[in-house]
């Protein structure tokens, strides 16, 4: 089955600067890459996807980076602020196939 | 109106109990899912069920059975209670299997004492 990979565990940046988190999956037939957003006591929401046919998409400060042949997408945060501080799941999956995620990465932006 | 709504929200029992877990979503999808989320917050798949029929059981222990009664419904029951069962519990549901996204409903906190 897929294996995904998500780095770092734990993350601290000061207000204004950029997060970047990491992730890498196993299965090259995995096409579809969700990011999900859990606050504290709150249920994972989905903040920003991307598919394999695309290697680039951008929502206001967030933005998702998908390299294929690596294996491997990223979650970029700019110009972070104290509502980023979060859980942030990444995930991995292909038609009629669960999603796979990964372990998670605590982001804490200083004030 | 809620999603995806899974009750109770909280769950305290003793070893050795059994309880149930119901799920309902009113988006109209086919497929739903059963999460674990431990301690450290690693989101777990237990099982997806895609109209009504069983798509995929992780490696769950047998206390473990789901029920679909129809497609807006998966209740999650557990025999047996273990105190290492203890954890939140998400049902979510997505409009097909792993291809879009999944919506998440609040969370049960099941607390085994």
């Amino acid at each position: 089955g897929e294996n995904v990979e998500q780095h770092p565990s734990t993350l601290s940046v000061q207000e204004g600067d950029s997060a970047v988190i990491k992730c890498t999956y196993s299965d090259s037939a995995s096409n579809y890459f969700p990011w999900y957003k859990q606050e504290l006591g709150k249920r994972p929401q989905l903040i920003i996807d991307i598919r394999s046919n695309v290697g680039e998409k951008k929502d206001q400060r967030i933005a998702v980076t998908l390299n294929k042949t690596a294996k491997h997408f990223s979650l970029h945060i700019t110009e972070t602020q104290p509502e980023d501080s979060a859980v942030y799941f990444c995930a991995a999956s292909k038609p009629g196939n669960q999603f796979y995620f990964g372990t998670g990465t605590s982001l804490t932006v200083i004030p | 109106d809620t999603a995806v709504s899974q009750t109770p929200k909280y769950l305290v029992t003793q070893m050795g109990n059994d309880k149930s877990i119901k799920c309902e979503q009113n988006l109209g999808h086919d497929t739903m899912y059963w999460y674990k989320q431990d301690s450290k917050k690693f989101l777990k798949i237990m099982f997806s069920y895609n109209n009504k029929e069983l798509i995929i059981n992780e490696t769950v222990p047998n206390r473990f059975s789901p029920k679909s009664p129809d497609k807006a419904h998966l209740n999650l029951h557990i025999n047996s209670l273990e105190l290492g069962d203890s954890a939140v519990y998400f049902c979510a549901s997505s409009h097909d299997i792993g291809n879009t996204e999944a919506f998440f409903g609040q969370g049960t906190r099941l607390t085994v004492v």
